[in-house]
């Protein structure tokens, strides 16, 4: 497609469930982030694949995030056992350079998880 | 990445220039500034970026202060469509392992009919 597509667009879960987010990045973009975004702040960094290697997971909040990118395209962000603290924003991004520009970033539109 | 300092919020009346400060006074020689926006339940999207000279695309102005320190993002003719939040973002070209963009909270800016 034309650009990243993030999906479902808006998610409710209750507290204790787990959810899968899914992200399509735009074909042959070789680097792909995850981004949390709580309500009133900026987007922060979850965690980089490059290709199918996730080089860095520093970014994720606990280890019931989990991240993969099995086949270099399609990403998937696992949350289990949610949280309250959990609701926010799940925004990915793609890159077509393996080091990626500051500028050559598409984002998409995100997820809006809320844990209820 | 050298931190930015950027006023909460901001209006501006539709079809005026907005001019949007950043503050960056720890910048570092081999550190550009990059500007982003978020409009509202959309992914930040890229505007400009520069060193030391002032640059101009088809979205905006970027004026960067002499010593660096500073620089505004200018919006020359705003529409109601430039209502967002505004990232301003500095970091070396080259970030070696660190890929990610760090986002502060950036300056809401809301453009008045």
């Amino acid at each position: 497609g034309a650009g990243v597509s993030q999906s479902p667009r808006y998610k409710v879960a209750k507290r204790g469930q787990d959810v899968a987010l899914r992200c399509d990045p735009i074909s042959g973009h070789v680097s792909l982030f995850w981004y949390q975004q709580a309500l009133g702040q900026g987007p922060e960094f979850l965690t980089y694949f490059q290709n199918e290697a996730q080089l860095d997971k520093s970014g994720l909040p606990s280890d019931r995030f989990f991240a993969e990118r099995p086949e270099g395209s399609v990403s998937t962000l696992k949350i289990q056992r949610t949280q309250q603290e959990d609701s926010a924003v799940y925004l990915c991004a793609s890159s077509f350079d393996r080091v990626p520009t500051n500028y050559g970033y598409t984002f998409g539109s995100g997820t809006r998880l809320t844990v209820v | 990445d050298a931190k930015t300092t950027q006023p909460p919020s901001m209006d501006c009346a539709e079809g005026r220039a907005a001019n949007l400060p950043c503050n960056h006074s720890t910048i570092s020689g081999n550190e550009y500034v990059y500007w982003y926006r978020q409009i509202h339940s959309q992914g930040p999207q890229y505007i400009i970026h520069g060193l030391k000279n002032n640059e101009t695309n088809e979205m905006a102005s970027l004026i960067i202060t002499e010593d660096r320190k500073s620089s505004t993002l200018i919006l020359p003719h705003a529409t109601l469509r430039d209502t967002a939040v505004y990232y301003c973002i500095v970091r070396p070209s080259s970030s070696g392992s660190a890929r990610q963009l760090t986002f502060g909270s950036g300056t809401q800016l809301t453009v008045l009919p």
